[in-house]
């Protein structure tokens, strides 16, 4: 079945390094792979969108690569705060709409 | 812009009552999506609306769940009767569509979930 796999162990990182999430997916050929956000209680909040003919997308401090020979997608944090802390989600998606999700890494920035 | 707003946000039923979650999404979105995510588990998707009609219902569990969106505006997923594997938190998403194409946009915009527990 078609399945985005991200990494479930949390990610630990100093403030001002670059975090690194990783997003991978199998028996799928996603159009779109989308990150969100999510906060404790709260819904996922749409971060990036990234199209599989694109190789690269930036919006700000984050960064986005897609490589559909590895099958993966990479999301950069750069010069990372604690603020930046949450569950970041890894999303598949085709021009229908629905999203299928991974599980989510969750990113603690420590001061 | 009012967001995505769900309706309850905690609900606490018995197994074999029946539970109605309520959406409403942002104002002129033309899709509704419905997702659950169950402990320690994926969010996944249940089922997706434009304006008034069903989509795709292919990630609805079984007979037991019946959403709705009558004239197109809010949805409400009634879940009868609730059993113990029905708990979770469930999220409803919306999403304007193209103009130009036709086509859903990507980026979804989420509401803040139910979270249903069924004892």
């Amino acid at each position: 079945s078609q399945k985005i796999e991200q990494n479930s162990e949390a990610l630990n990182i100093q403030e001002g390094k670059t975090a690194t999430l990783t997003c991978n997916y199998t028996n799928y050929s996603p159009a779109y792979l989308q990150w969100y956000r999510q906060d404790p209680g709260r819904g996922p909040v749409f971060l990036l969108l990234i199209r599989e003919n694109e190789k690269e997308k930036r919006k700000e401090r984050l960064k986005v690569t897609f490589d559909t020979t590895l099958k993966q997608s990479l999301f950069h944090i750069t010069a990372s705060q604690p603020a930046d802390s949450a569950t970041y989600l890894c999303a598949g998606s085709s021009n229908t709409g629905k999203l299928i999700f991974g599980q989510g890494t969750t990113l603690q920035v420590k001061p | 812009e009012a967001g995505v707003t769900q309706f309850p946000s905690h609900s606490v039923i018995e197994k074999g009552q029946t539970v109605t979650l309520r959406c409403d999404p942002i104002s002129g979105h033309d899709n509704l999506y419905w997702y659950r995510r169950v402990m320690g588990k994926e969010i996944k998707f249940l089922l997706h609306f434009v304006k008034e009609s069903k989509q795709d219902e292919s990630g609805m569990p079984n007979n037991r769940f019946l959403a709705e969106r009558t004239g197109g505006t809010y949805s409400t997923l009634k879940v009868q009767p609730a059993e113990l594997e029905d708990s979770g938190v469930y999220f409803c998403a919306s999403s304007p569509s193209s103009p130009r194409l036709g086509l859903a946009r990507n980026e979804q915009f989420f509401g803040p979930g139910t979270r249903l527990t069924v004892l």
